[in-house]
């Protein structure tokens, strides 16, 4: 099996911005979430994607918004950035079946 | 969404058995018990579920108290590289893959 992986690792925006980050699922996984990681927090959801449709968001304003394609990798993209917009973002993915998540190790985005 | 209280953090010794606990006072009926854990510069990763029974696989036991109202994870013999944050989840599979997360328990493990 192939894991979830994130790209870039880590990015530098400046305030105003937008940031595309990237994640490919997990092998035979169509499902895939967001979350964002504030230092020294948990993760909190932004939004699902199921079948190329988001089908459940977190409380994250309308400026992140995401796609996924049909081979089930998907964007995080986020506009007019804020220096709150600094965390860790991570991708993870799962199956219908599967009740586990699988996480990759997140791209970390600085906003300055 | 039912709350789950962990401590913030717990050390344990190399080799020795960790029991790290969370309370659910409010959980309803139809929500899992998911542990999850996150070693530095990693994403989370999935330890163990659970509804109303024990369970165990290869990484750790959870126990579920009769009334589910709280849960311990055991790790059997701590290892340096289960060094981490466990986070204590409440889910419904209606919830997809909306996990709600705390602050979750600091686990160090000391040689």
């Amino acid at each position: 099996e192939t894991g979830v992986t994130q790209s870039p690792t880590h990015l530098i925006k400046t305030r105003g911005q937008q940031v595309t980050l990237r994640c490919s699922s997990q092998s035979g996984h169509n499902t895939v979430s967001w979350y964002q990681q504030a230092l020294g927090q948990g993760p909190q959801f932004i939004f699902q994607y199921y079948r190329e449709e988001e089908n459940g968001r977190g409380n994250f304003p309308p400026r992140f918004s995401g796609l996924q394609f049909p081979n089930y990798s998907s964007e995080l993209n986020v506009n007019a950035l804020e220096l709150d917009d600094s965390a860790l973002y991570l991708c993870a993915s799962s199956s219908v079946t599967n009740e586990k998540l699988f996480f990759g190790s997140g791209t970390q985005l600085s906003v300055l | 969404d039912a709350k789950t209280t962990q401590p913030n953090s717990m050390e344990s010794n190399e080799e020795e058995p960790v029991h790290l606990p969370c309370n659910h006072s409010t959980i309803s009926g139809t929500d899992y018990i998911h542990w999850y854990r996150q070693l530095p510069s990693q994403g989370p990763e999935y330890v163990i579920h659970g509804l109303t029974s024990n369970v165990n696989n290869r990484m750790a036991s959870l126990a579920i108290a009769e009334d589910r109202k709280s849960s311990t994870l055991i790790l059997h013999r701590a290892t340096l590289r289960d060094a981490a944050v466990y986070y204590c989840i409440l889910h419904k599979e209606t919830s997809g893959s909306r996990l709600t997360f705390g602050e979750g328990t600091q686990l160090t493990v000391n040689p």
